[in-house]
């Protein structure tokens, strides 16, 4: 069974830094794009960012862009974000999600990590 | 970017009725889309691909159709369990965008 578990979310002041792990099991991670995508509180669900199976494509949200870095470790199973100069408008739970094979839509996430960004 | 437009936002129906989303594309996106269902505090779940292809485990009371601007994600016989929130998605071209969501009530 797939199984993605979110984790290095918390409270971070404007400007600061953070890093969230998804660590995957349950299939062949090296075989899957991963994404994260982020939900505000009470809204929508946004795409942030795309990581190819062996990182030979990557691509961010205008929103985050030079902001965040996605980054994996295939031989660790885990995807990674991490977030810099963060901003209030960041605060948001991350899910990632595994690619489904033969498209950019999202057959399993995790259950989200949450990130507040005040002061 | 491409906008998706679900309407309605909110839509109340009762235990058995036939239940119609629907979603537009600002440009045709031909059939590059998904539809989720999420509930309250969980992750959205991948109930159809590719406009109609149904994601393994779904039930069969979920069906989406349409091609280009216009698709719709129909439950054929509403039952409680599928009082959420649903979302379409394309992945025609970045950036990959969701619609806003149509919430499902209970009458």
């Amino acid at each position: 069974e797939v199984h993605l578990v979110e984790s290095g979310g918390g409270l971070v002041k404007p400007g600061g830094s953070l890093r969230l792990s998804c660590a995957a099991s349950g299939f062949t991670f090296s075989d899957y794009s991963m994404t994260w995508v982020r939900q505000s509180p009470g809204q929508g669900l946004e795409w942030v960012s795309s990581i190819g199976s062996s990182g030979g494509y990557i691509y961010y949200a205008d929103s985050v862009k030079g902001r965040f870095t996605i980054s994996r470790d295939n031989a660790k199973s885990s995807l990674y974000l991490q977030m810099n100069s963060l901003r209030a408008e960041d605060t948001a739970v991350y899910y990632c999600a595994r690619t489904r094979s033969g498209g950019d839509c999202y057959s399993h996430w995790g259950q989200g990590t949450l990130v507040t960004v005040s002061s | 970017d491409i906008q998706m437009t679900q309407s309605p936002s909110t839509l109340s129906a009762s235990v058995g009725d036939r239940v119609t989303i629907t979603c537009r594309a600002s440009q045709s996106i031909s059939s590059w889309l998904a539809w989720y269902q999420q509930k309250p505090g969980k992750a959205p779940k991948l109930l159809i691909y590719k406009a109609s292809s149904l994601e393994s485990g779904v039930p069969p009371r979920f069906s989406g159709s349409g091609s280009g601007t216009e698709f719709t994600l129909t439950i054929s016989s509403l039952q409680p369990d599928d009082f959420a929130t649903y979302y379409c998605q394309h992945y025609n071209s970045l950036p990959w965008t969701f619609g806003q969501g149509t919430k499902v009530e209970i009458k």
